[in-house]
């Protein structure tokens, strides 16, 4: 078990460019989850996947992110036309969903767009 | 709507207790979370309580539940300086498929 596995760590964009993140969740795990975070917040959730199905998007995620877990195992997530207001952390998480939501935490991804 | 109160700051000296608070608003949550996060990192769980219980202990951490008000506090016993990080406590949603956070609470263990 090596936990949740986050790439890229840090990404600097400009304005207007497209980015993807990529999380390999614990194995066996099949609940995955995005979260985002910006500075002296707390993590706000994003969507997550039940295996390959994506069940649930929060109304933070406009229509120029999108999230895939093919074949149910890791994850990516895409932000088309970047911009500045898009610049946080993005988490990946992930649990077994077996009774109780005990999400375990990648470090995340840092997004800066400049 | 489900939202989670923490007051922002609590600066202690090693050694002593630290007690961070959370208020939470959905009584359904069937569990509720502390996550610890440290500089530059993810969140770790650090420990979780069911909603039918008032306490629980793990070592140096108590978690206490006061269902009626919906208050839940994290006590750490002989605070450490590697204790020093940001506390964030959660409940889950009304659909019960994630998690629902404070703003954190930023622990400061001075020696």
């Amino acid at each position: 078990d090596t936990g949740v596995s986050q790439n890229p760590r840090h990404k600097i964009t400009k304005r207007g460019q497209n980015v993807t993140f990529r999380c390999d969740p614990i194995s066996e795990h099949n609940r995955l989850y995005w979260y985002r975070q910006t500075l002296g917040q707390g993590p706000e959730f994003l969507t997550y996947f039940q295996n390959e199905a994506q069940l649930e998007k929060s109304r933070l995620l406009s229509d120029r992110f999108s999230a895939e877990r093919p074949k149910g195992s890791f994850s990516t997530l895409e932000i088309q036309r970047t911009e500045q207001g898009d610049s946080a952390m993005y988490l990946c998480a992930s649990s077994f969903a077996a009774g109780g939501e005990k999400l375990f935490f990648g470090s995340g991804t840092q997004l800066s767009v400049l | 709507g489900e939202d989670v109160e923490q007051s922002l700051f609590l600066s202690v000296r090693e050694g002593d207790s630290s007690v961070i608070n959370c208020t939470y608003t959905d009584s359904s949550s069937t569990y509720l979370y502390w996550y610890k996060q440290e500089p530059g990192a993810g969140l770790q769980l650090l420990t979780y309580i069911f909603s039918n219980m008032d306490m629980k202990q793990d070592q140096r951490l108590t978690v206490l539940l006061n269902k009626k008000d919906k208050h839940l506090s994290l006590r750490i016993a002989d605070t450490q300086t590697g204790d020093s990080a940001i506390y964030f406590c959660a409940e889950e949603d009304q659909a019960g498929t994630a998690l629902i956070f404070g703003k954190g609470t930023t622990l400061s263990v001075s020696s």
